[in-house]
C-alpha cells in the first residue's frame, strides 16, 4: 500500500544551527500534511501543517515546505534549541467518510547538542 | 482548555487476560482516535469514533475493540492479550470534520503484556 516515510531516522545538530527534517509521501491523492512533535513520555504534538494549495507555510520558529512534484515535506527549525530534541513525524491525511486519518511516517530522531 | 486525558498511564497485564483504557477527549471535539505505537511498526491506527458511532477502522484484529459515549469519552478494550499487544496506546481527539484537524493526542497508556 501506499505509504510515508522518513528519509533521515536520526539527525543531530549543534544548538543554535538550523534543522532540515525531510520526508517522501506516495499518495499523490494526499492533500493535508500534519508535523508532529513527540518527547519522551509524551504523545506526539502538533506543530504544523500545510494543505496541498500550499506550498510554503510559516509557523513560530518552523516552517513547513511541500513539493508535490516529488512528492516531498519538509520541515525547518530555525536556531534549533535543546528543547527541540524529539522525534518528528510527518503525517499524510486522506478523507473517507469526511473525516481525516492521518497516516503517519516512522519518525525522525532530533538530537540536539548545546 | 485541558487536553486528551488518558488513563491509565502504565499497565501491566499477563496473556490471556483482557484490558479496558479510556480516554477523555478534548472539550468540544467530537472524534476520538485510537492508535499504537511501538518500536517497530511505528504509529499504527487503530479505529475512529464520531458520535458515538464507529467511522473508521484500521487492520486489527476483533481483539481490539472500542465504544465512545455521549459526552464524546472513549474507551477501548483488547481481549485475550498476546505478548504482541505491549505497546504505546494513543488517544487522540478532534473537531471531527475535514475542516477541523489537527489530531491532538493524550500522553498515551503504556501496555506491558507478560
Amino acid at each position: 500500500g501506499e505509504s510515508v516515510g522518513l528519509h533521515l531516522p536520526t539527525l543531530s545538530v549543534q544548538e543554535g544551527d538550523n534543522s532540515i527534517i525531510n520526508c517522501a509521501y506516495s499518495n499523490s491523492a494526499s492533500d493535508y500534511f500534519i508535523w508532529y512533535k513527540q518527547e519522551s513520555g509524551k504523545g506526539p504534538q502538533f506543530i504544523i501543517d500545510i494543505r496541498s494549495n500550499m506550498d510554503k507555510r510559516q509557523g513560530q520558529r518552523v516552517t513547513v515546505l511541500l513539493n508535490k512534484t516529488v512528492k516531498h515535506l519538509s520541515l525547518q527549525i530555525a536556531a534549533t534549541q535543546p528543547g527541540d530534541s524529539a522525534v518528528y513525524f510527518c503525517a499524510e491525511n486522506s478523507s473517507p467518510g469526511g473525516s481525516y486519518i492521518p497516516t503517519f511516517g516512522r519518525g525522525t530522531s532530533l538530537i540536539v547538542h548545546p | 482548555k485541558a487536553g486528551v486525558t488518558q488513563t491509565p498511564r502504565y499497565l501491566i497485564k499477563t496473556r490471556g487476560q483482557q484490558v479496558t483504557l479510556s480516554c477523555s477527549p478534548i472539550s468540544g471535539h467530537r472524534s476520538v482516535s485510537w492508535y499504537q505505537q511501538t518500536p517497530g511498526q511505528g504509529l499504527q491506527f487503530l479505529f475512529e469514533y464520531f458520535s458515538e458511532t464507529q467511522r473508521n477502522k484500521g487492520n486489527f484484529p476483533g481483539r481490539f475493540s472500542g465504544r465512545q459515549f455521549s459526552n464524546s469519552r472513549s474507551e477501548m478494550n483488547v481481549s485475550t492479550l498476546e505478548l504482541g499487544d505491549s505497546a504505546l496506546y494513543l488517544c487522540a481527539s478532534s473537531g471531527g470534520t475535514p475542516d477541523n484537524s489537527p489530531l491532538h493526542f493524550g500522553n498515551g497508556t503504556r501496555l506491558t503484556v507478560t
